[in-house]
């Protein structure tokens, strides 16, 4: 099993919807979590952290669930420019444990 | 947030040659760098964790004795990658962290070996 595994996608979605993105995670004693956006042939960019209570930054929203070991991001209004890939981040005692990626692609 | 450098950001080598990857913290001092390698279509895998002043960690599977680490100051890191062949053509980032849970990430450096 995948230390950390999301949906494969690609998810192509109209511009101003919403869209869900899931993530697992294998390690209970994992401490901290992460969305990252990264676009094509550029390094990953922080996007939000992601805490138990949830977190929302505008159109952005992040749920962490231990119990369940799943985290999930939660996009509304699609813009063209939100369009990348979305990688689902467990920090395993100081070392960053990415998931394969999500692909989103936002159209007219 | 802090600034990462990588240099070259893209690099293109012969076979059997060496080549080095430069990863700069610009406005903080880097305790620990992070060394990981993404392939087309992949995630990124850490390779090695370096601590400045100290050996590196590699991860399982990531060969020690190809793929060189110094760390000598508290701002660089060095990768190099030794005898590359086809089959280590990749896209490398460096990350730096000041603090265990906050991780700053270099634009990358993308190596072609022919």
């Amino acid at each position: 099993r995948k230390e950390v595994e999301q949906d494969p996608g690609p998810f192509n979605v109209p511009e101003g919807a919403t869209v869900a993105f899931n993530c697992t995670y294998s390690n209970s004693a994992s401490q901290s979590f992460f969305w990252y956006r990264q676009d094509c042939r550029k390094e990953p960019k922080l996007l939000m952290s992601v805490y138990s209570s949830g977190n929302e930054d505008g159109r952005f929203t992040a749920q962490l669930n231990r119990a369940s070991q799943y985290i999930s991001l939660l996009i509304r209004d699609s813009k063209l420019s939100d369009s990348a890939t979305y990688l689902c981040v467990v920090n395993d005692r100081g070392k960053l444990i990415f998931g394969q990626g999500t692909e989103l692609s936002v159209k007219p | 947030g802090a600034v990462v450098s990588q240099h070259p950001s893209r690099v293109i080598c012969k076979s059997g040659t060496s080549v080095k990857i430069e990863c700069r913290s610009l406005d903080f001092q880097a305790t620990t760098m992070f060394w990981y390698r993404q392939f087309p279509k992949q995630s990124l895998m850490l390779m090695a964790t370096s601590n400045e002043g100290s050996k590196a960690t590699y991860e399982q599977g990531v060969e020690k004795d190809k793929f060189l680490i110094n760390h000598a100051s508290l701002t660089l890191s060095t990768l190099t990658v030794t005898s590359a062949h086809p089959e280590d053509s990749s896209f490398y980032i460096c990350s730096a962290s000041d603090r265990v849970y906050e991780q700053y990430f270099g634009p990358g450096t993308r190596l072609t070996v022919t």
